[in-house]
Order: C-alpha cells, then structure tokens, then sequence
C-alpha cells in the first residue's frame, strides 16, 4: 500500500521562531501536497510540487515556502513562525492526473506559542 | 475558486441504521468528486470517487453525482461504530491539469452500539 510519513508528528514553537516539517513518500509519485487543515475550514492546500526542484504555490501560500529536494522527500518551512500558523499539517502524493487519487500521511500538529 | 459546502456538520446515529451525507460544489465541470474518511489522530484516506453524473455502488456505501443541481451524496448502508470518523467531500476543479482537491469542512458521524 502507499506510503507517507511526517515527522515530527508534535512540534511547539515560539512566535518567530524557524520551524521546517517533513514529509517522505515511497509510493514513486511525482505530486506531492501540503495542506493544513483549522476546524471549520477543512484542508487547504499550502504548496505542491510535481517533481524534484519543482515547487507550485497552492491556495493559501503566505507565510511558508516549500522545498523538494528529491521525488521521496517535500519540507515546508516556516521562518518566522506566527499563531496563526497553529494547525493540523498535511503531506500527500498522488500520480499524475486530474483523477488520481491522493494519499495522505498521519498529520504534524503544530503549535506556535 | 471551486467551493465545496458538506451538511450535516455532525450525525449521530444508532448501529445499524443508514446514513446520508451530502455535499454541494460550485462548478458543474468539475472533474471529479471524492469522498474522504479521516479517523482521530489520522490522516485521510479515499473511500470512494465518482466522475460522471448518475450512481456508483461499493460494499456497503453508495455515492450520487448530480451535475445539474450540483450536488453529491454519500450513503452508508448497515453502519458500524468503526465507521465513526469526519467524512470529507474533495472536488477536483474543471480547470485542473494535476489532482488538486478542494475540499469541503466535513460532516463529524457517531455510530453508537
């Protein structure tokens, strides 16, 4: 079955303070996604990427920049880390097409203090 | 932007009973439509899709697209209380050449013994 993990699944932070969450697929799937998801909002997509070096802005980018560094492997980083940025955190891969399904890891909640 | 609206917010219903989730998109030429199970402390996983207006039947659950109204359904037969979780609507934009998703805020469900 496919694969994501997230690490570290429980992060606090301090307000402006630097924090970068991980995310590994082993599924050889070029798209990968960050989301965050806030009661009442459900999940909102952050960044993606379609392939190493590759870095998309999604619906809700301030405040985060993305890095793919290989196909396995998306960070989101968060430089100066806000309250607002308090969230349930995402990753997810598919395959190409507008009909492939997305998989999703277990979830970093962050709190930023 | 493809908004996606869920209702109910919350369910409670007893073992057994047959359960109706609904969900409503903004744009008829969206290119699929998803149905998402999050359990507490997990991520979300697929358990059903739909692309073309009319029906689509797996095991025990149910799923109605219809484009004219904009709406979509989610029915599950016989429940169980492992079937307690958030259940997520996901659209996939008209204009979209990858699987992005818009998803909606989610419907809580509780299946009591």
């Amino acid at each position: 079955e496919a694969a994501v993990t997230q690490s570290p699944r429980n992060k606090v932070t301090v307000t402006g303070g630097n924090v970068t969450l991980s995310c590994r697929q082993t599924n050889s799937h070029n798209y990968m996604y960050w989301y965050r998801q806030d009661t009442g909002h459900g999940l909102r997509l952050i960044h993606y990427s379609y392939g190493a070096g590759n870095l998309q802005i999604g619906d809700v980018p301030d405040g985060y920049k993305a890095t793919r560094t290989t196909q396995e492997d998306f960070f989101l980083l968060l430089e100066l880390a806000s309250p607002s940025q308090t969230s349930l955190y995402f990753c997810a891969s598919s395959e190409q097409g507008a009909y492939a399904e997305q998989f999703f890891g277990p979830g970093t909640r962050l709190t930023v203090l | 932007q493809e908004k996606v609206q869920q209702s109910p917010e919350s369910l409670i219903v007893p073992e057994g009973a047959m359960v109706s989730l609904n969900c409503s998109f903004s744009d008829s030429a969206s290119q699929s439509i998803w149905w998402y199970q999050q359990h507490p402390g997990k991520g979300p996983k697929a358990l059903i899709s739909i692309f073309s207006n009319g029906n689509k039947k797996e095991g025990r659950l149910t799923v109605y697209l219809n484009r004219a109204s904009l709406h979509v359904s989610l029915h599950i037969k016989d429940s169980q209380p492992s079937d307690s979780a958030v259940y997520l609507c996901a659209v996939s934009p008209a204009s979209s050449s990858f699987s992005k998703l818009v998803f909606g805020q989610g419907t809580s469900l509780s299946v009591v013994p």
